[in-house]
């Protein structure tokens, strides 16, 4: 089946350390994107991708990096930089059209908490 | 700049009833794509629609329904005979095809409790 992993659900980290969150997608879209959402919050961009080993700072890259070394994979690095990382994070990715970004297809999620 | 704004943060209504979600939205560009998206207490986010600027035609999928105005700049998405399945947070975003390309900008989305 087609789709977008992300793992793990859960993550637990204490504080001043890194973790990275994986993302996996098998819908050969070219554009990846990872999203920060707060309790009843909207998604807040962190970082996207339209091409292999190119990628943007979305509105709050603040303490994260990411990489991009294969079309499937846009793994999400966050940082001891980063001052408040409990949330929840969701990958997506899209094809790329003329009219704009194309429909996001979202993945499960992965819930950090940091101890 | 692109912007979307949901006014309503929660709205709970009894099952059977109609209800309307509202999104208001900004652009300078002519060529955007607006969408809606279901996230469950599951998480994750379910695509439900896409409209280019270019297609103003309304559309039904079952008991769902969307209004897309450009005159007043606003993506409206209505439910009709409620149902418990429904309750969810529903999110409208926007994507430019110029000035933002590449990224696309949600609303703070609206929380639908529908009560039995």
């Amino acid at each position: 089946d087609g789709g977008i992993t992300q793992s793990p659900k859960y993550l637990f980290r204490k504080e001043g350390q890194n973790v990275t969150l994986s993302c996996e997608q098998n819908l050969n879209h070219d554009a990846m994107y990872w999203y920060r959402q707060d309790p009843g919050q909207g998604l807040r961009l962190i970082y996207y991708s339209q091409i292999v080993n190119d990628f943007q700072k979305g509105d709050i890259a603040e303490g994260y990096s990411v990489s991009r070394e294969k079309k499937e994979s846009f793994p999400l690095t966050v940082t001891s930089a980063q001052k408040n990382p409990t949330a929840f994070y969701l990958c997506a990715s899209s094809t790329i059209q003329q009219g704009g970004t194309d429909t996001q297809y979202f993945g499960p999620g992965t819930r950090l908490t940091v101890l | 700049a692109q912007k979307v704004t949901q006014a309503q943060t929660e709205i709970s209504v009894v099952e059977k009833e109609d209800v309307t979600l509202d999104c208001v939205y900004e652009t300078r560009d002519t060529t955007y794509y607006l969408f809606w998206y279901k996230q469950p207490p599951s998480g994750e986010l379910v695509f439900l629609i896409r409209r280019n600027s270019f297609d103003e035609q309304n559309e039904i999928s079952g008991r769902y329904s969307w209004n897309f105005q450009k005159s007043t700049s606003s993506f409206n998405f209505t439910i009709t005979a409620s149902q418990v399945v429904d309750s969810a947070v529903y999110f409208c975003a926007l994507s430019e095809a110029n000035t933002n390309a590449g990224k696309s900008t949600f609303g703070d989305g609206t929380t639908l409790t529908v009560k039995p």
